[in-house]
C-alpha cells in the first residue's frame, strides 16, 4: 500500500521569502513521487517529479525538492515566493510492482498563500 | 503539442440522471486515467485505460463506468447520479503507465 502525507493544509508566506511545503510518504516498493499544481478552477499542473534518478529535483517556476529515503521526505521549496505561486499544492506517489498499471495517490493538498 | 481536452467542462444534472464525459488525450498517449476531485474526498482514482482495456480500478461503485476508442479518447459515464456525485472530474493521460501524468482542466459536475 501507498499513502502521501502533507503536513501542512495552509501555508502563508510574504513574497520574495522562502517557500516550504512538506511531504511525508509511505510505499512498500520504490515509489515515483510528484509535485503538482491547481491554480483556481484549473486542472493540475506537473512541478517535477523524482524518479529515483538524482536525490534533488528541479521543477518548473524555480522550485525543487529533495528525496530523503531515510525519512520518507519529500518536501517542496523555492527561494523566493511570488505572488503567481498562490494555488493548491498536491504531493503524489505512485508505484508501479511488477509492470502493473500504476496510480496516483494524492495528498489532502496545501494551500499556499502569498501576501505582499 | 495540445495537452489533454475535456468536454464539456460543465454539466449540471439532476438526480436519478446519468451522464457522460469525454477525454481526449495528448496525441500519442495510450494511458488515460480518471481522478474525482471533491472537498471532503480530495483527489481519487477512479479507473485506467490503456489500448481499450481498463486496466486499474479505484473503489468506486459500479455506476461509474468507462471505456476507451481506438483512438485513445476515453469516455465516463455515470448512472443514477446522486448529490454526492458534484465534484471535479479530471483525466490524465500518459505514454504508458510508467509514464508521468498530464492533467486536463477538468469537467465540473453539479448534481442538483
Amino acid at each position: 500500500a501507498q499513502s502521501v502525507t502533507q503536513l501542512d493544509s495552509h501555508v502563508s508566506v510574504s513574497e520574495g521569502t522562502p517557500v516550504l511545503l512538506r511531504c511525508n510518504y509511505s510505499s512498500s516498493y520504490s515509489p515515483s513521487l510528484f509535485w503538482y499544481v491547481q491554480h483556481p478552477n484549473k486542472g493540475l499542473q506537473l512541478l517535477l517529479k523524482y524518479t529515483s534518478a538524482a536525490t534533488l529535483v528541479k521543477g518548473i517556476n524555480g522550485f525543487e525538492a529533495e528525496f530523503k529515503k531515510s525519512e520518507t521526505s519529500f518536501h517542496l521549496t523555492k527561494p523566493s515566493a511570488h505572488m503567481s505561486d498562490a494555488a493548491e499544492y498536491f504531493c503524489v506517489v505512485s508505484v508501479n510492482p511488477y509492470g502493473t498499471a500504476s496510480k496516483l495517490t494524492f495528498g489532502t493538498g496545501t494551500r499556499l498563500q502569498v501576501t505582499l | 503539442k495540445a495537452g489533454v481536452t475535456q468536454t464539456p467542462r460543465y454539466l449540471i444534472k439532476t438526480r436519478g440522471q446519468q451522464v457522460t464525459l469525454s477525454c481526449s488525450p495528448i496525441s500519442g498517449h495510450r494511458s488515460v486515467s480518471w481522478y474525482q476531485q471533491t472537498p471532503g474526498q480530495g483527489l481519487q482514482f477512479l479507473f485506467e485505460y490503456f489500448s481499450e482495456t481498463q486496466r486499474n480500478k479505484g473503489n468506486f461503485p459500479g455506476r461509474f463506468s468507462g471505456r476507451q476508442f481506438s483512438n485513445s479518447r476515453s469516455e465516463m459515464n455515470v448512472s443514477t447520479l446522486e448529490l454526492g456525485d458534484s465534484a471535479l472530474y479530471l483525466c490524465a493521460s500518459s505514454r504508458d503507465s510508467q509514464e508521468t501524468q498530464y492533467f486536463g482542466p477538468g469537467t465540473r459536475l453539479l448534481v442538483l
